[in-house]
C-alpha cells in the first residue's frame, strides 16, 4: 500500500539545523522527493534522491535515505526565517509511473 | 524556465454553478498534466492525470462527471468543477511534466487555485 507519514510540526531557532523526517511503506519507490510549499502557493521541488543512494547533499540541504527502514530525512543547515514553510516528502514508483504520492507535510517554523 | 500558471488564483461561486480552472505551461510543452486537491493543513491528493489529446485517468473515488478535465493542447489543461457544492471548496493545484526525457518524475507545479463555494 501507499502511505507516507511525516510529523506535523517543527519549530527551530534561526541559525540552527532542521531535520524533517518521513516514513514510507512502499519498497518499490524509485525516487523520493522533498517539496516546499509557502502559504497559498504551489510546490517547489527542493531536491530528490534515487532509491539506490544513501545520501545526497545540495548546498544547505542534505537528504538521507534508509531504504531498509523506509525512512527519509531532510536536513536544512543554518535554517533561516525564509525557510518557514510546509515541507512535503513524496515518492514515485517506477520509471514509467507518473504518480507522486505525497506525505502529510511538516510545517517548519523558524523563529529569530 | 519551467513555469506553470493557473487561472484564476481565487474564485468564489454559488452552489450549483460550474467553475473552470486553467493550467498552462508557459515555456515548455507538457505531455502530461496532473490535478491535485489539497484540503486545509493536509497533503495533496492526486485527482487525475491527463495526457494531451486523450481522456484523463481519474484516481479511485474521484467522480469524472463532477470534475471534467480537458487537455486540448500541449500547454493547456482545464479542470471544470460542475454543479459545485460547498464540499468542493478546496485548493486545486496542477502540475505539468515536460515533453523531454528526465531521470526522475519531473513535475512543475502551478501556484494553485483557491475555490470557495457558498
Amino acid at each position: 500500500g501507499e502511505d507516507v507519514e511525516q510529523s506535523l510540526f517543527l519549530s527551530v531557532r534561526e541559525g540552527d539545523s532542521s531535520v524533517i523526517n518521513c516514513t514510507y511503506t512502499d519498497s518499490s519507490s524509485t525516487y523520493l522527493y522533498w517539496y516546499k510549499q509557502e502559504p497559498g502557493a504551489g510546490l517547489q521541488l527542493l531536491t530528490y534522491i534515487f532509491s539506490n543512494m544513501d545520501m545526497k547533499q545540495d548546498q544547505r540541504l542534505t537528504v538521507l535515505l534508509n531504504k531498509k527502514d523506509k525512512h527519509l530525512s531532510l536536513r536544512i543547515a543554518d535554517t533561516q526565517t525564509g525557510d518557514s514553510a510546509i515541507y512535503f516528502c513524496a515518492e514515485s514508483m517506477g520509471y514509467n509511473t507518473d504518480k507522486l504520492i505525497f506525505g502529510t507535510g511538516t510545517r517548519l517554523q523558524v523563529f529569530p | 524556465g519551467a513555469v506553470v500558471s493557473q487561472h484564476p488564483s481565487r474564485v468564489i461561486c454559488k452552489s450549483g454553478t460550474s467553475v473552470k480552472i486553467e493550467c498552462r505551461s508557459l515555456d515548455f510543452q507538457a505531455t502530461t498534466m496532473f490535478w491535485y486537491r489539497q484540503f486545509p493543513k493536509q497533503s495533496l491528493m492526486l485527482m487525475a492525470t491527463s495526457n494531451e489529446g486523450s481522456k484523463a485517468t481519474y484516481e479511485q473515488g474521484v467522480e469524472k462527471d463532477k470534475f471534467l478535465i480537458n487537455h486540448a493542447s500541449l500547454t493547456l489543461s482545464t479542470l471544470t468543477v460542475t454543479s459545485a457544492h460547498p464540499e468542493d471548496s478546496s485548493f486545486y493545484i496542477c502540475s505539468a511534466r515536460p515533453q523531454r526525457e528526465a531521470l526522475y518524475n519531473e513535475q512543475f507545479f502551478g501556484p494553485g487555485t483557491r475555490l470557495t463555494v457558498l
